[in-house]
């Protein structure tokens, strides 16, 4: 079975300021890891994924996020914060067999104040 | 253009009446899939469909059933309705199931009475 943990459900922080959100993951293969952006009252965009290769992983937005294996994260990064930013952020995971299925961590809402 | 579009997007209906969600996308995807979001429990898979006629349940199908005839269009069919239904929906697609890209509609919130 594959999960995904999102351990924070909110996050608080101010413009300037770093950013990592935290998500773990418990799959027996390679995973697929993604991470996707939800703006209040807007749908999921994509940010990025992990497939292969390097370990950091650039997206859109200025967002990365690196896969660390030793310990089954794939944590979210930006730096500087913007105020922009707040939404909530969803980590997925898709297994590598055809027939996985891709599961979302549970979000975690970010608040960036000015 | 790359689009995932839901209708209706928003819906009330009683409990016991039967709810047609509707979605369409216009990139060829093979793969197509409907998620409800509930708060604290971020998106919970209800089927997928990896073509025409291919369909798989997901994690939470009971109460619901599917519908994809056309590549391009994925219906999700609440035959009566329950209260617990409430809920938001989000269709998505994918190029092909593993490792790709997905698109999500704009969701269509369901509210069930």
């Amino acid at each position: 079975a594959q999960s995904v943990d999102q351990p924070d459900a909110h996050v608080t922080l101010y413009e300037g300021a770093s950013l990592e959100l935290r998500c773990s993951y418990s799959y027996s293969a390679a995973p697929y890891l993604f991470w996707y952006v939800q703006y209040p009252g807007q749908s999921l965009q994509f940010l990025l994924k992990y497939i292969t290769g390097d370990a950091v992983v650039k997206g859109t937005k200025g967002f990365e996020a690196e896969f660390r294996k030793s310990n089954s994260s794939f944590n979210l990064k930006k730096s500087p914060a913007h105020w922009s930013d707040s939404a909530k952020y969803f980590c997925a995971l898709e297994g590598s067999s055809n027939t996985d299925k891709v599961v979302f961590g549970t979000g975690t809402r970010l608040q960036v104040s000015p | 253009d790359m689009k995932v579009t839901q209708m209706p997007r928003y819906l009330i209906k009683r409990m016991g009446e039967n709810v047609l969600l509707e979605c369409g996308q216009d990139m060829s995807h093979e793969t197509m899939y409907w998620y409800r979001q509930d708060p604290g429990l971020g998106l919970q898979l209800i089927y997928i469909s990896y073509d025409v006629d291919s369909n798989s349940e997901g994690d939470i199908p009971k109460g619901y059933r599917v519908s994809r005839k056309k590549r391009e269009h994925f219906s999700l069919i609440l035959d009566s309705a329950k209260t617990n239904q409430t809920s938001v929906y989000f269709c998505a697609s994918s190029l092909s199931p593993t490792g790709n890209t997905l698109y999500f509609g704009e969701g269509s919130r369901l509210i069930v009475v």
